[in-house]
């Protein structure tokens, strides 16, 4: 099915690891996002992208660093994970100028111990 | 800033009744604004998406309202249903400068309706 797909769906990490949570999407959709979901806290946009080779912080950045080589593809990267990263991971997408709206998808949920 | 808030926080109503779900927004420079609706340990699906041009839109038992002027949206839903307990969440995109096309949530209102 056509969507944004994210990879993987759980992850469970110790304080100091590293690792990358991969987003694809098959619309040929120019900008991407990734936000977290914490209780209380609601969606937050971490970084984001313009189209392929660009990228963009959001509002909460540190920690994270993000990559868009392929226009399909915006991978977000923990270089050293802290407890505070604990969270679910959205990716989404959208055309440029948004008049379409936002595909989101379905999300990782990161737990860091 | 915009911030984007919505009330209420949670909402419980038996089968049947039609509910409204309201959303505020501070910043009227908004290029749309999009209802989604988040079902426990799930993604974001995808309601009803309003352009800052238009007044309302609707789908199906679902009908959202837009008045960008005084920062408010609605999101009505009529005969609700069991099936319709979820999360429902409101977001605005921005419309220019370094806020184009980034979405600006609200923190949601959890619906349960009771059979």
């Amino acid at each position: 099915n056509a969507g944004v797909t994210q990879t993987p769906k759980f992850r469970v990490l110790k304080t100091g690891q590293s690792m990358t949570l991969l987003c694809a999407q098959d619309m040929n959709h120019e900008y991407m996002y990734w936000y977290r979901q914490d209780p209380g806290m609601g969606l937050r946009l971490i970084h984001y992208s313009v189209g392929e080779g660009t990228t963009a912080k959001g509002e909460v950045p540190d920690g994270y660093n993000v990559s868009r080589l392929k226009k399909q593809n915006f991978l977000l990267g923990l270089e050293s994970a802290a407890p505070s990263q604990t969270s679910v991971y959205f990716c989404a997408s959208s055309y440029s100028g948004t008049w379409n709206g936002y595909t989101f998808g379905s999300g990782t949920r990161l737990t860091v111990v | 800033k915009q911030e984007v808030t919505q009330i209420p926080a949670a909402l419980s109503v038996p089968e049947g009744e039609n509910l409204v779900l309201n959303c505020s927004f501070t910043d009227s420079a908004i290029y749309n604004l999009q209802w989604f609706r988040q079902d426990p340990g799930k993604g974001l699906t995808s309601l009803l998406l309003i352009q800052s041009s238009q007044r309302e839109q609707t789908s199906g038992r679902l009908n959202a309202s837009l008045d960008k002027s005084s920062g408010r949206s609605t999101l009505y839903i009529a005969a609700s249903q069991p099936g319709d307990s979820a999360t429902y969440l409101c977001a605005v995109a921005g419309d220019g400068g370094t806020s184009y096309g980034k979405l600006t949530f609200g923190q949601g209102t959890i619906l349960t309706v009771h059979p």
